[in-house]
């Protein structure tokens, strides 16, 4: 079955240390999407890749990075510049830019 | 950039009845409106989309409109279910990303 997959579906982190999210699909998706989701405040875009070897910074990329090496993949790395890390991340897919989305299961993110 | 707001926040109805939900945006280039579901712990779903050249779309007990010269759009579900119960995202597409609204969770009632 086609479909995006995020791991892992819980994390831990503690004060001052990267973390990496994994993002993978086989859908063949060109675009693929980083958000985060906190309580009340819905979906904000981390960052954005339309073409492997390329993505731009979204809303809130600040203290987030991310790669593009892969048609398949786009981890996002959480480093320690990223003052309240704790949230629920969401990755997306979408095969072209008219298209809608179809997410990932999310990753929880929790620093401890 | 676009700005997109979605009310109410929480929607509580009984087993049967219809629930609404609206949603308004600002930038008038945006194309394309989806809707999407949240289970608790799961990534959305999308469950209705509309295009701009289109007023109204609908799919069994859901049904989703869009007035372009109001700038907004409305999720309508009909009849609705226990397993209606979730949380729902409207979004519109200017250029080439979604971008959301703040979510309403639906409640139905027994």
């Amino acid at each position: 079955d086609g479909g995006i997959t995020q791991s892992p579906k819980y994390l831990f982190r503690k004060e001052g240390q990267n973390v990496t999210l994994s993002c993978e699909q086989n859908l063949n998706h060109d675009a693929m999407y980083w958000y985060r989701q906190d309580p009340g405040q819905g979906l904000r875009l981390i960052y954005y890749s339309q073409i492997v070897n390329d993505f731009q910074k979204g809303d809130i990329a600040e203290g987030y990075s991310v790669s593009r090496e892969k048609k398949e993949s786009f981890p996002l790395t959480v480093t320690s510049a990223q003052k309240n890390p704790t949230a629920f991340y969401l990755c997306a897919s979408s095969i072209d830019r008219e298209r809608g989305y179809t997410f990932g299961s999310g990753t929880r993110l929790t620093v401890v | 950039g676009e700005n997109v707001e979605q009310h109410p926040s929480t929607l509580s109805v009984q087993e049967g009845d219809s629930a609404v939900i609206k949603c308004t945006y600002s930038d008038s280039a945006s194309n394309y409106f989806p809707w999407y579901k949240q289970e608790l712990g799961k990534g959305p779903q999308l469950i209705i989309d509309i295009r701009s050249n289109v007023g109204e779309k609908k799919d069994q007990r859901i049904a989703v409109t869009l007035n372009k010269t109001a700038k907004h759009f409305s999720l309508h579900i009909t009849e609705t279910q226990p397993e209606d119960s979730a949380v729902y995202f409207c979004a519109a597409r200017a250029a080439s990303k979604l971008t959301f609204g703040t979510g309403t969770r639906l409640q139905v009632t027994l």
